[in-house]
């Protein structure tokens, strides 16, 4: 089967850099994404890997592995406003997102 | 501002009712999907169409019909809703089938309850 796995939740101070790990198993791979979902609202892309490295976008970056099936979302200078959920998904080979159940970041003063 | 509009924001209905979750879109994407969400687990796709005219199944089709008679409308039809169809739903689209670095874009969801 397809899996997608995140940590559930996650906490970080204020000022200080986080990493969120995806690992994955699927049929396929043709891509991965992460998103940031804020409670009560709907998912917003952030990023995109689909060869081996680094991604930096501003104070977020992605890194992806995909001989190790893995991948992460790095948050430096946390701000209060990224409290939100982290959704990892990857592309299988029917070129359809799997997505993982979110990590739960909570940023403390 | 253009994006993905979705209509109701919440609805209750009562188990055995039907009813059509709308979807518009003015980005002239060719793809949308419908996906729920649901507490401890990962989007789920229910339905997708790769284009105007044509739809496929995904993961949780079942207790769930979808048409796309042109590119910027996909409606979600529940035809006789149970309680475990309580979820939120979100419409997505991207400008291609998939392929490539496009991302799906989202709706800000529809909040359904079957009592």
């Amino acid at each position: 089967g397809q899996n997608i796995d995140q940590p559930t939740e996650m906490t970080a101070t204020e000022g200080a850099i986080v990493q969120i790990n995806c690992t994955y198993q699927t049929s396929g791979f043709n891509g991965l994404f992460w998103y940031q979902q804020h409670a009560g609202e709907a998912p917003t892309f952030l990023s995109y890997n689909v060869l081996d490295g680094l991604e930096e976008k501003g104070r977020f970056s992605s890194f992806l592995s995909r001989s190790k099936g893995y991948s992460y979302l790095l948050l430096k200078e946390l701000q209060m406003k990224d409290s939100a959920s982290y959704l990892c998904a990857v592309r299988d080979s029917n070129y359809q997102l799997i997505w993982g159940a979110g990590t739960k970041l909570i940023i403390k003063p | 501002t253009a994006g993905i509009t979705q209509a109701p924001t919440s609805q209750i209905l009562a188990a055995g009712r039907s009813m059509t979750l709308r979807c518009t879109q003015d980005m002239r994407h060719n793809a949308m999907y419908w996906y729920r969400q649901d507490l401890g687990l990962g989007l789920r796709l229910i339905h997708y169409s790769n284009t105007a005219g044509t739809t496929g199944k995904g993961e949780v089709p079942d207790g769930y019909s979808v048409s796309r008679a042109n590119t910027d409308d996909f409606p979600l039809t529940l035809a006789s809703a149970v309680p475990s169809q309580t979820s939120v739903y979100f419409c997505a689209s991207s400008d291609t089938g998939g392929s490539g670095n496009q991302p799906q874009h989202f709706g800000d969801g529809t909040r359904l309850s079957i009592l």
